[in-house]
């Protein structure tokens, strides 16, 4: 089945400590993204890629750095310098920069202790 | 200013009521348009795209105002599995890249 998979679905980490969040796709889509989305509160970006071996800071991409090496991988690292980590991380993807209906993985859920 | 902005809610409604969502957007740059649902701890899933015709999906139906950057959701006999949070959803192109925004999400619950 084609689709998005985020893992792991829990993470817990130390504080001070990076940590990195696999999202893989294999839906053939050009498109990635990171999100970040606290209780209550809506999706906000974090990083966008459109293409391999490029990528955008979104509006929240302090404490946070992504590679994209590969068309399929999109992972992102928590870095200590995030001053607030814990929260729901949530990858997507879209066909490309103009088919943008967006397809998310099931999400990762880090708490930082 | 948000680049999309929802009415937070909660929406309180009876089962069987109708109930209409608005959203706005600021970035006249904006292409696509789409509204999501997302169950408590769960993704994101398309719901419906927005066009400027306007579209209908059984007892959903989204509208795009481009001159007024104004997109709205009406629900139509409402179930008790409406109760979900509805996100409006913005795709800004850029030259090289588009960036696709969430409004903050306007929850909605439905009473027997």
């Amino acid at each position: 089945d084609g689709g998005i998979t985020q893992s792991p679905k829990y993470l817990f980490r130390k504080e001070g400590q990076n940590v990195t969040l696999s999202c893989e796709q294999n839906l053939n889509h050009d498109a990635m993204y990171w999100y970040r989305q606290d209780p209550g509160q809506g999706l906000r970006l974090i990083y966008y890629s459109q293409i391999v071996n490029d990528f955008q800071k979104g509006d929240i991409a302090e404490g946070y750095s992504v590679s994209r090496e590969k068309k399929e991988s999109f992972p992102l690292t928590v870095t200590s310098a995030q001053k607030n980590p814990t929260a729901f991380y949530l990858c997507a993807s879209s066909k490309d920069r103009e088919v943008t209906e967006a397809f998310f993985g099931q999400g990762t859920r880090l708490t930082v202790v | 200013r948000k680049e999309v902005e929802q009415d937070p809610g909660p929406f309180n409604v009876p089962e069987g009521a109708t109930v209409a969502f608005n959203c706005t957007y600021s970035n006249s740059a904006s292409q696509s348009f789409f509204w999501y649902r997302q169950d408590c701890r769960k993704e994101p899933k398309l719901l419906m795209s927005v066009y400027s015709s306007g579209n209908e999906d059984g007892r959903f139906t989204a509208q795009l105002n481009r001159a007024s950057q104004y997109i709205s959701l009406l629900i139509r006999d409402s179930k008790l599995s409406d109760s979900a949070t509805y996100l409006c959803v913005v795709n800004i192109l850029y030259s090289s890249a588009s960036k696709i925004i969430f409004g903050s999400g306007t929850r909605l619950s439905i009473r027997p």
